[in-house]
């Protein structure tokens, strides 16, 4: 089965710099969910979207913004990079009607380290 | 506001021991809860969830967890460890509240479960 996709998978940047992180969710899937894991913590949520449109902004830093696409992927676009913002960054989607509806699948994660 | 607690932030079993790993949940309104399992340096895997009906939830890799209102627990267990469950175990709620229906999920600190052989 499908299963989410994250790019890349690892990423090293410099403080001051730029990242965009990419997430194609599972096919019929019009929920996407952007979560920050730092090291040793829990995973936190950062922002949502519903098809295409802005559903829920968690601890997300006014330096990040995202967008969800015409073809569900979404991208999430990190500015200024700081020492602190290094983390594992996951996607996840799921479908928010039916049966399945709340049922989060998650990406493999792209690990940023910001040097 | 949902929240989760997990207690125990490390447990350690023999393999065939019984696992019990503790969560307990906190929200306004009837809770979605799930339990996902993090293998080193992987994603989240969902292993089994509780929306409405049937209390007692079976999931995968011979895990169940019961939803005790009363309690408001959502205990994750499994008769026999096996050595390849040891991994990082988190709870979370979905917030669901209202209208918003956003189900953004609230985690739980994790536990991090050992197997001796």
């Amino acid at each position: 089965a499908a299963g989410v996709i994250q790019s890349p998978r690892h990423l090293i940047k410099e403080k001051r710099e730029t990242a965009t992180l990419k997430c194609y969710p599972i096919p019929r899937h019009d929920t996407v969910y952007w979560y920050q894991q730092g090291p040793g913590q829990d995973p936190q949520f950062l922002i949502s979207f519903y098809e295409k449109m802005q559903s829920d902004k968690g601890s997300i830093p006014d330096r990040f913004s995202a967008q969800q696409f015409s073809d569900y992927h979404s991208e999430l676009n990190m500015s200024s990079l700081e020492l602190g913002d290094s983390a594992l960054y996951f996607c996840a989607s799921s479908q928010a009607q039916g049966i399945y509806s709340y049922e989060q699948y998650f990406g493999p994660g792209t690990r940023l380290t910001v040097t | 506001a949902q929240s989760v607690t997990q207690l125990g932030s490390h447990v350690s079993v023999s393999e065939g021991a019984l696992v019990l790993l503790r969560c307990n949940y906190s929200s306004s309104v009837p809770p979605y809860l799930f339990w996902y399992v993090q293998y080193p340096n992987q994603g989240l895997q969902l292993l089994l969830k509780y929306t409405t009906g049937a209390t007692l939830v079976k999931g995968i890799n011979g895990f169940e967890a019961e939803f005790k209102k009363s309690e408001t627990s959502f205990h994750l267990t499994k008769p026999s460890a096996h050595m390849s469950d040891a991994a990082e175990y988190f709870c979370a709620v979905s917030d669901r509240a209202g209208s918003s229906n956003t189900g953004k999920l609230i985690f739980g600190q994790g536990t991090t479960l050992q197997v001796k052989p």
